[in-house]
């Protein structure tokens, strides 16, 4: 059974960077479609974007300035980057995999970040 | 906001049919995908491609497609599928993607 479990602060200061990880295990991701998707309290899902099995990235263009993913498939591992948070980027950050940019077959429980001085 | 627009809300008496709909201009082009969410827990994907199921979806789940609109439909409702209901595909460029506005379902 493949699982997701995302890690990382929960926690970030106004104007610094948000950085996540995704763990995935039993399965690999070397031929994967990898993504993040994010939801503000009370609100609705918000892609963010994915990652390739190729390295092929693709983002949403309302945050494309400021966010990378990236994996290491030698850790089974992917990762978000956000740029210069604000209080608009607080949200539950959810992270995903599927065999097609489609859809996302499993997905992590979720981590609620914060952001917040 | 979403360019993905579905109704707020849908109710349904249990054991009966109910359809959530899902409008963008994208989806005249693409198929949409339907995912599940439950409150505090993460989305399960119920409904992709064309019409297909993931294994462990019960076949009350379907889905389809006509001009602008998907649609689910859940046929003879229960009470575990109250949820939030999310639609999923490209946007209108067809190389980014966007959620629906979520639909909640609530089985009486």
């Amino acid at each position: 059974q493949v699982q997701l479990q995302e890690s990382g602060p929960g926690l970030v200061k106004p104007s610094e960077t948000l950085s996540l990880t995704c763990t995935v295990s039993g399965g690999s991701i070397s031929s994967d479609y990898c993504s993040w998707i994010r939801q503000s309290p009370g609100k609705g899902l918000e892609w963010i974007g994915y990652i390739s099995y190729t390295g092929t990235t693709n983002y949403n263009p309302s945050l494309k300035s400021r966010v990378t993913i990236s994996a290491d498939t030698s850790k089974n591992q992917f990762s978000l980057k956000l740029s210069s948070v604000t209080a608009a980027d607080t949200a539950v950050y959810y992270c995903a995999r599927g065999p097609y940019h489609e859809y996302s077959d499993y997905w992590g429980q979720g981590t609620l970040v914060t952001v917040s001085s | 906001s979403s360019e993905l627009t579905q109704d707020p809300a849908v109710s349904v008496a249990l054991g009966q049919t109910v359809s959530i709909t899902c409008q963008g201009d994208s989806l005249r082009t693409y198929y949409a995908t339907w995912y599940q969410q439950k409150p505090g827990q993460a989305p399960v994907l119920v409904v992709y491609g064309q019409n297909n199921r993931p294994s462990g979806i019960p076949d009350r789940f379907s889905g389809s497609s006509s001009g602008n609109t998907a649609s689910l439909t859940i046929a003879g409702a229960q009470a575990e599928d109250e949820a939030e209901y999310h639609c999923y595909s490209r946007d209108r460029t067809g190389y980014y993607y966007v959620f629906g506005t979520g639909t909640k379902v609530t089985v009486l």
